[in-house]
């Protein structure tokens, strides 16, 4: 079982839907959850991070964590073109001070006109 | 530009050459990660570092690899005898070092193996 999980896509959405990007992760005593944004050929970029259950809004974004599920979400309203990039679902590890990020292989969302 | 520094931006080595990565962390923060990302692949943690400290290097090759972050200047990654199969992105992070702090990451060096 991969320690963090998402579905590679692409996700494909028309412009002004809302996009839905899931993630588990596998240990349950993983504390902070952290979403980027990679455009091809580009860096991690930080959108959200969340530390306790509930949602957490920023804008145009919202994240979600259900640690009993073992399970955190990303939201993009109102989708535009330039939202097309590859998601990252990012997971602390608690060795290392808990300084250590597991990274999942990302899922592409694509934002059709 | 008060972001984190990565330098070269790209790196031309032929096999079992020397190859040194560089990274200046944002202002204020003193943790350092670098992070590997094969073609095609996810993000994977090499290693985390303080200054003149490696914390947690659970992730580094045993063999060829090295990294520093001394006192005075940047993070190093060291490859050394490179081979075909080091040619990846290599991305550094960093963050203020508390714990759950947000990595942020520099623009990554591309290292391509002749």
């Amino acid at each position: 079982q991969k320690e963090v999980e998402q579905n590679s896509g692409p996700l494909s959405v028309p412009e002004g839907a809302i996009a839905s990007l899931n993630c588990t992760y596998s240990d349950r005593g993983s504390q902070s959850f952290f979403w980027y944004r990679q455009y091809s050929g580009k860096s991690p970029e930080l959108i959200m991070f969340i530390y306790s259950n509930g949602d957490k809004e920023d804008g145009r974004f919202t994240a979600q964590l259900n640690k009993a599920s073992q399970y955190v979400s990303l939201l993009i309203r109102d989708s535009q073109p330039s939202d097309s990039a590859t998601y990252l679902c990012a997971v602390n590890a608690l060795t290392g001070g808990g300084n250590k990020l597991t990274f999942g292989t990302g899922t592409q969302l694509k934002v059709e006109l | 530009n008060a972001g984190v520094m990565q330098n070269p931006r790209h790196l031309v080595r032929r096999r079992g050459q020397e190859a040194r990565l560089r990274c200046s962390p944002m202002k204020g923060h003193s943790h350092v990660y670098w992070y590997r990302q094969l073609p095609e692949e996810g993000l994977k943690f090499m290693v985390y570092l303080q200054k003149e400290n490696i914390i947690d290097e659970s992730g580094m090759p045993k063999e060829r690899f090295s990294a520093e972050f001394p006192k005075e200047g940047p993070s190093i990654l060291r490859i050394q005898q490179v081979v075909r199969g080091d040619s990846a992105a290599y991305f550094c992070a960093s963050s203020l070092g508390t714990k759950n702090q947000p990595q942020h990451f520099g623009d990554g060096t591309r290292l391509s193996i002749l």
